[in-house]
């Protein structure tokens, strides 16, 4: 069964370090999205990307947050210069069309130390 | 953004219990999903539901689109149903492309 896959599962980073988040989302599938998940609280919203630009971003991703997709298979998520507060876990999903089920990969657990 | 509600926040079930998780929501929606995040934080797919009623095993859901609630059945409860159950809810007027999440409910199922 297709499924959206993150790398790596688990990574620890220096504040002020810039970290960047790799997924391949499922291959017939043209939305892609990042939500973050603080530990103890429920999942947030990021950003949606569609056709190669982003079509929806909540408050949180700010300058400090840029997504690409720099090939034909891998959506990345880059935090230029980490805080503590950034901290959490981080899933990547991809849907096959906009309102149409979302799958969510197994997620990145973000340690800023 | 949309406002999701989910009760109860915790429920500790005996094993072969069955449950009924609630989630509201504060608009009209055309996304809604339910989800089982396991004890290594994996958020598991269990329904995509904006409307209706499905099953699959011993889990079922049903959507009441019109007044704006959810429920998730769980019958004959086993130890591995233990997690924590979001549901996700994206509407028409957001461009239903993100998924607002609820707070959740802890599930314990204990032997």
């Amino acid at each position: 069964e297709p499924e959206v896959t993150q790398t790596p599962s688990h990574q620890v980073t220096q504040m002020g370090q810039e970290v960047i988040l790799r997924c391949v989302p499922i291959s017939n599938h043209l939305y892609f999205y990042w939500y973050r998940q603080i530990l103890g609280q429920k999942v947030e919203f990021l950003v949606s990307f569609y056709n190669n630009e982003i079509s929806e971003k909540s408050e949180i991703f700010d300058d400090q947050f840029s997504v690409e997709r720099p090939d034909g298979s891998n959506f990345t998520l880059k935090i230029r210069s980490t805080k503590l507060e950034d901290s959490a876990m981080y899933f990547c999903a991809s849907s096959v069309r906009q309102g149409a089920e979302a799958f969510f990969g197994q997620g990145t657990r973000l340690t800023v130390v | 953004g949309i406002q999701v509600e989910q009760s109860p926040p915790d429920l500790i079930l005996q094993e072969g219990a069955n449950s009924t998780l609630r989630c509201n929501f504060s608009d009209s929606v055309n996304n809604l999903q339910w989800f089982h995040q396991n004890p290594w934080g994996q958020l598991i797919n269990l329904f995509y539901i904006p409307s209706g009623t499905k099953q699959n095993g011993r889990l079922s859901a049903t959507t009441v689109a019109t007044e704006r609630y959810s429920l998730l059945y769980i019958s004959s409860s086993q130890t591995t149903d233990s997690g924590v159950y979001f549901c996700a809810v994206g509407s028409i007027q957001t461009g239903a492309n993100n998924l607002f999440f609820g707070t959740g409910t802890r599930l314990t199922v204990i032997p």
